[in-house]
């Protein structure tokens, strides 16, 4: 079952601008993290979030919490045409046991053009 | 350097066949976990393993076992019984459930 679903599919835009993915929910999380996967690779942690945080910074990422929205935001500033990929947003649910693993959503396809 | 290994990159199986993909990590791990991805598409939980000698099945574990008799080693065995094997694989590890997961570069496995 996927519990994040990401916005939009897919995105295009120039190198030196900004591109916001979006990914919704459906259930309480614990966390919620995101990754981005270059084309026939494995994917790469970016950002993790924890349910008490509503932003945070890891260099061009920034990461926004909306617990009562259920949705979670992923801004790339001054994009590069390396930023080229598909990002991924995985919820971790709230509660013990072994239901606490990661579920990813569909991705985002970001085209940076140079 | 640290990281978490998966081999083939390519396998090629044919119809009937069982197939073995490789995921070893040297980052003392306790959680691993198998994942596949279609084209186009999220992941999807195969198996995961929170500790050496026991695992648990995920979402779509049908077709599929594991092991875990090394803290180190998590083999994923797509047997015959899976009717639509080609995808990719992927593997990955965490220190402990819920945390941040570390991948393989992935096994691309293709029915011949």
């Amino acid at each position: 079952s996927q519990q994040g679903e990401e916005d939009p599919q897919a995105l295009s835009i120039q190198e030196g601008e900004n591109a916001t993915m979006n990914c919704s929910y459906k259930t309480s999380i614990n966390n919620l993290q995101w990754y981005r996967q270059n084309s026939g690779r494995g994917l790469v942690h970016l950002i993790l979030i924890r349910s008490n945080e509503r932003e945070k910074h890891s260099g061009r990422l920034r990461v926004t919490l909306d617990t009562s929205k259920k949705s979670s935001s992923l801004l790339i500033t001054a994009s590069r045409a390396a930023d080229t990929a598909s990002y991924f947003c995985a919820t971790v649910p709230f509660g013990s046991g072994s239901a606490r693993q990661l579920t990813f959503g569909s991705g985002t396809q970001l085209t940076v053009l140079p | 350097d640290g990281g978490i290994t998966q081999s083939p990159k390519y396998l090629f199986r044919k119809e009937g066949q069982n197939v073995t993909l490789s995921c070893e990590q040297n980052l003392n791990h306790d959680a691993m976990y198998w994942y596949r991805q279609d084209p186009g598409q999220g992941l999807r939980l195969i198996y995961y393993s929170q500790i050496v000698n026991d695992f648990q099945k995920g979402d779509i574990a049908e077709g599929y076992s594991v092991s875990r008799e090394k803290k180190e080693s998590f083999p994923l065995t797509v047997t015959s019984a899976q009717k639509n094997p080609t995808a990719f694989y992927l593997c990955a590890s965490s220190i402990i459930e819920a945390s941040e997961a570390f991948f393989g570069q992935g096994t691309r496995l293709t029915v011949v």
